[in-house]
């Protein structure tokens, strides 16, 4: 079965950094790849997701890219803020972009110091 | 438009015992998703329902097990629950194409 692996498992930054995370995942056929945030006590909030036709998707400060061929992807915050502290996860699906089976990699902590 | 909704919000069972957790979906969206959420394993698949039909399992023993109902609306049981199973449960619905969209779970804890 599919397996991805993130790191780092944590990372501080100050604010206004960027901060970059990275995912690799064991399955050729994973085909979608979303990112999520959660904050503590809260629920996983989608934040940004790719498909594997496209190599890097923007929305505002967060932008994803993909590289099939090393099999990875990365997640990149600009110009952090405080808000931006939460644990992220990244995630891997090989059923055409649903959410037939989402696999996760183990999450890491953000921590934007002020 | 109403998100994902899990109810009860939080449980406290005693081992042996059997728990049965619900979901509604945002309206619309006809596949369910479940997963288990724990600081050590972090978040894992248990099954996915799609039209009342489970298409997709994860590796959890039989003692979980799942359904959906004919208006989307989902429910997992455990059954004979251990302290292992403590854990955040989480439940996604999902159009089919596009990103799953998670409740705010159910927080069981086995004693």
């Amino acid at each position: 079965g599919e397996n991805v692996e993130q790191h780092p498992s944590t990372l501080s930054v100050q604010e206004g950094d960027s901060a970059v995370i990275k995912c690799t995942y064991s399955d050729s056929a994973s085909n979608y790849f979303p990112w999520y945030k959660q904050e503590l006590g809260k629920r996983p909030q989608l934040i940004i997701d790719i498909r594997s036709n496209v190599g890097e998707k923007k929305d505002q400060r967060i932008a994803v890219t993909l590289n099939k061929t090393a099999k990875h992807f990365s997640l990149h915050i600009t110009e952090t803020q405080p808000e931006d502290s939460a644990v992220y996860f990244c995630a891997a699906s090989d059923s055409g972009g649903s959410n037939y089976k989402l696999t996760f990699g183990k999450g890491t902590l953000l921590t934007v110091n002020p | 438009k109403a998100g994902v909704t899990q109810t009860p919000r939080y449980l406290i069972k005693t081992r042996g015992q059997q728990v049965t957790l619900s979901c509604s979906p945002i309206s619309g969206h006809r596949s369910v998703s479940w997963y288990q959420q724990t600081p050590g394993q972090g978040l894992q698949f248990l099954f996915e329902y799609f039209s009342e039909t489970q298409r997709n399992k994860g590796n959890f023993p039989g003692r979980f097990s799942g359904r959906q109902f004919s208006n989307s609306r989902s429910e997992m049981n455990v059954s004979t629950l251990e302290l292992g199973d403590s854990a955040l449960y989480l439940c996604a619905s999902s159009l089919g194409q596009g990103g799953a969209f998670f409740g705010q779970g159910t927080r069981l804890t086995v004693v």
